[in-house]
């Protein structure tokens, strides 16, 4: 049984570039969400894509954008990327039952995006 | 403004000990609070939780405690062993909304 999968692993960007991170959740479940880990941080939510639709959102510009896939897959998009997106994105998936969240969260490795 | 406060950023314990590790919440809205685990180029696993509606919950060698009028849980790992060296964030949550996550603190079992 799959767990969640992430790629890239790493990537290096320069400012002002545009990045596409994309995530596979575990198999069964039906909700993506992305966070944010800056170093010596705890992961920071940026928001929870369910039935291909963002469903709720952190304290995060425009710039951060995603997508859901029919399949449940998920995409993150950041756009004008700044010297502070440099990160590791971690991407969750968890199941949703009847609007409740069923279980707790299951997370990849990460992407650890790096901005020169 | 920190939802979630880890107070102490790292810990030593030798193996074999108790390990405690504490978290303070500002809001009493909350009503499910969580532990999760990190170990270096891993993501975060699910180690253990505890509805509002409890004070205790145990799993093994982990317990954890909730005091809500202190708005205050805690990780007790008992015996500790190497394995248990890692990144421990406190996390919590109110129904099915985002799960909003602490700073961490670094477990160090010194053998």
């Amino acid at each position: 049984d799959a767990g969640v999968t992430q790629s890239p692993t790493h990537l290096i960007k320069t400012r002002g570039q545009q990045v596409t991170l994309r995530c596979s959740p575990k198999s069964g479940h039906d909700t993506v969400s992305w966070y944010q880990q800056a170093l010596g941080q705890g992961p920071q939510f940026i928001f929870q894509y369910y039935e291909e639709e963002e469903r709720q959102r952190g304290n995060f510009p425009d710039r951060f954008s995603g997508h859901q896939f029919p399949n449940y897959s998920s995409e993150l998009n950041v756009n004008a990327l700044l010297l502070g997106d440099s990160a590791l994105y971690l991407c969750a998936s968890s199941l949703v039952v009847s609007g409740l969240r069923v279980g707790e969260l299951f997370f990849g490795e990460g992407s650890r995006l790096t901005v020169l | 403004d920190q939802q979630v406060k880890q107070n102490s950023p790292s810990l030593s314990v030798q193996e074999g000990r108790i390990s405690i590790l504490n978290c303070d919440y500002t809001n009493s809205m909350f009503d499910y609070f969580l532990w999760y685990k990190k170990y270096p180029a891993e993501g975060p696993t699910f180690l253990i939780s505890i509805s509002s509606i409890k004070d205790k919950n145990e799993d093994g060698r982990f317990t954890v405690f909730l005091n809500k009028s202190a708005k205050h849980l805690s990780l007790h790992i008992v015996p500790s062993q190497p394995g248990d060296s890692a990144v421990y964030f406190c996390a919590v949550t109110f129904r099915d909304d985002k799960i909003i996550f602490g700073k961490g603190t670094r477990l160090h079992i010194l053998p």
